[in-house]
């Protein structure tokens, strides 16, 4: 099975900021790497699937790229609300669906 | 708008099992190509994807946890359960279900239930 190792584990950064987010997989697959943010407290909410593409209703100061093996989440000006955990997973319909193991976004 | 509610017993005894149900609102649990999954977090840890099934009965399951695990859906409750059988300290989590759909996400999880706190302890 596909093991998803993100990082850093932890990010600490300032209102404004541009932060980067990677996760590698053990193995190439197609572009069904899906980005999560959580809230202390709270479910986990969708921003990107497919590596790239923003689920609607998400601020685009949020992107995504990447393939095969290594995605990135960027987070563009960061803004209060935006300090949290994030996680990647594996989203293809053939296999398990593995998350990494969360970046948590600190305030600086 | 689709909601999801999660429900369940918040104490369950060592080796007895879990059974949790996620309720659907807002929508059918026939309508549309859906999965329902099943996903667990321990205090302080990382997601955990447990499994997930499908309006027909078809379902997947992590592999760490097949051999304990049972789903099922109720279509005409518009509801969906899960079953963990020998429960240990170690499935001791918050427990939440989440819809994964096609056209919406190409089966990323776009609805979460707010999840269900569910401690394992004599």
């Amino acid at each position: 099975d596909i093991q998803l190792t993100q990082f850093p584990s932890f990010l600490s950064a300032s209102v404004g900021d541009t932060v980067t987010i990677t996760c590698r997989a053990s193995q190439g697959f197609n572009n069904y790497l899906a980005w999560y943010q959580q809230k202390p407290g709270k479910a986990p909410e969708l921003l990107i699937y497919a590596a790239s593409t923003l689920r609607r209703g998400v601020p685009s100061r949020f992107s995504g790229s990447g393939s095969a093996t290594a995605f990135t989440l960027t987070i563009s000006s960061l803004q209060p609300e935006d300090f949290a955990t994030y996680y990647c997973q594996q989203h293809n319909t053939n296999s398990v669906f593995p998350f990494g193991q969360g970046t948590k976004l600190e305030i600086k | 708008q689709v909601q999801l509610q999660e429900s369940g017993p918040g104490l369950v005894k060592p080796s007895q099992p879990l059974s949790l149900t996620c309720t659907v609102s807002g929508g059918s649990l026939n309508y549309g190509f859906y999965y329902w999954n099943w996903i667990r977090q321990p205090a302080g840890k990382g997601l955990e994807w447990i499994g997930r099934i499908y309006s027909t009965g078809s379902s997947n399951f992590n592999p760490s946890l097949k051999s304990r695990v049972t789903m099922s859906i109720d279509t005409s409750k518009n509801q969906v359960s899960l079953n963990l059988i020998s429960v240990t300290a170690a499935d001791t989590a918050v427990y939440y279900c989440a819809r994964g759909g096609y056209s919406n996400s190409l089966y990323a999880f776009d609805i979460w239930g707010q999840g269900t706190k569910v401690t394992v302890s004599s």
